[in-house]
C-alpha cells in the first residue's frame, strides 16, 4: 500500500527548460510535505517543503505546488541546470514519520 | 557545522550473522531515525529515537534493533541477517519540537551499504 506515489520513473529536460516533477498521496492525515534530492553514493538531500495551509512555496529555482483537493503535489525547477541531474524523492508527513515515494530520476542536458 | 556521519561505509555480511551501524546526528539535533533503503525503492523508515526511547517504528521485524546514547548517536542493530536485509541503510536526524519531529525536516547521512550474502 503506496501512500507516496511517483508515477514517472525518469524524466528529461534540456538545460534552461522547465522541469516539472509529480508525486500523488493517498492518506488525507498528510500535512507537511517535502523534497529531497540525491546523487549517487550520497544521503538524500532537503529541498524545499510545503504545509497543507499553503498552496505554493518558492526558494529560488524550485517551487512546489500543492493541491490537496486533487491529493497531488509538484515541483518546478527553471530553468534546470545540468547539475540538477539527480534522483528527486517526494515525501510526506502527519502524525506519523515521514513516508517517501519511490523517486524520479533527473537529467538535464546541456 | 558537522552534518550526520555514518559508519561503516560499506559492509558484507552472511546470512544468518548479525550487524551494527552507526550514526552521529547533525550537531544541535537531538532525534535520530532510521530508514533502509532498497535499490529502486524510496527510503522506508524504520524507527525514530528521542531521548533514548524509540518514538515510533514501521512495519519491519523485531530482528531490527535500536539505541540511543545521551550525546544522541545512534545504533542500527540486525540479527538473523536474510538476504533480503541487502540495502543502503540511512540515518537522519532533526529536532524534536512540541512533541514531535515530524514536521522538522531530515538531514540524512551517507548511509551504510549492506550487502548480505
Amino acid at each position: 500500500d503506496q501512500q507516496v506515489k511517483q508515477n514517472s520513473p525518469s524524466l528529461s529536460v534540456q538545460e534552461g527548460r522547465i522541469s516539472i516533477l509529480n508525486c500523488d498521496y493517498t492518506n488525507s492525515m498528510f500535512d507537511y510535505f517535502l523534497w529531497y534530492k540525491k546523487y549517487p553514493a550520497e544521503g538524500p538531500t532537503f529541498l524545499i517543503s510545503i504545509s497543507s495551509i499553503k498552496d505554493k512555496n518558492e526558494d529560488g529555482r524550485f517551487t512546489v505546488f500543492l493541491n490537496k483537493s486533487a491529493k497531488h503535489l509538484s515541483l518546478h525547477i527553471v530553468p534546470s541546470q545540468p547539475g540538477d541531474s539527480a534522483v528527486y524523492f517526494c515525501a510526506a508527513s502527519g502524525e506519523s514519520a515521514l513516508i517517501f515515494g519511490k523517486g524520479t530520476t533527473l537529467s538535464v542536458s546541456s | 557545522d558537522a552534518g550526520v556521519t555514518q559508519s561503516p561505509t560499506h559492509l558484507i555480511k552472511t546470512r544468518g550473522q548479525q550487524v551494527t551501524l552507526r550514526c552521529s546526528p547533525k550537531s544541535g539535533h537531538d532525534t535520530v531515525s532510521w530508514y533502509q533503503q532498497a535499490l529502486g525503492q524510496g527510503p522506508q523508515f524504520i524507527f525514530q529515537y528521542y531521548e533514548e526511547e524509540e518514538r515510533q517504528r514501521g512495519n519491519f521485524p523485531d530482528r531490527f534493533s535500536g539505541h540511543q546514547f545521551p550525546n544522541y548517536s545512534s545504533e542500527l542493530n540486525v540479527n538473523a541477517l536474510l538476504l533480503g536485509d541487502s540495502a543502503l541503510y540511512l540515518c537522519a536526524s532533526s529536532l524534536w519540537f512540541r512533541g514531535s519531529s515530524y514536521n522538522s525536516p531530515l538531514h540524512f547521512g551517507n548511509g551504510t551499504r549492506l550487502t548480505v550474502t
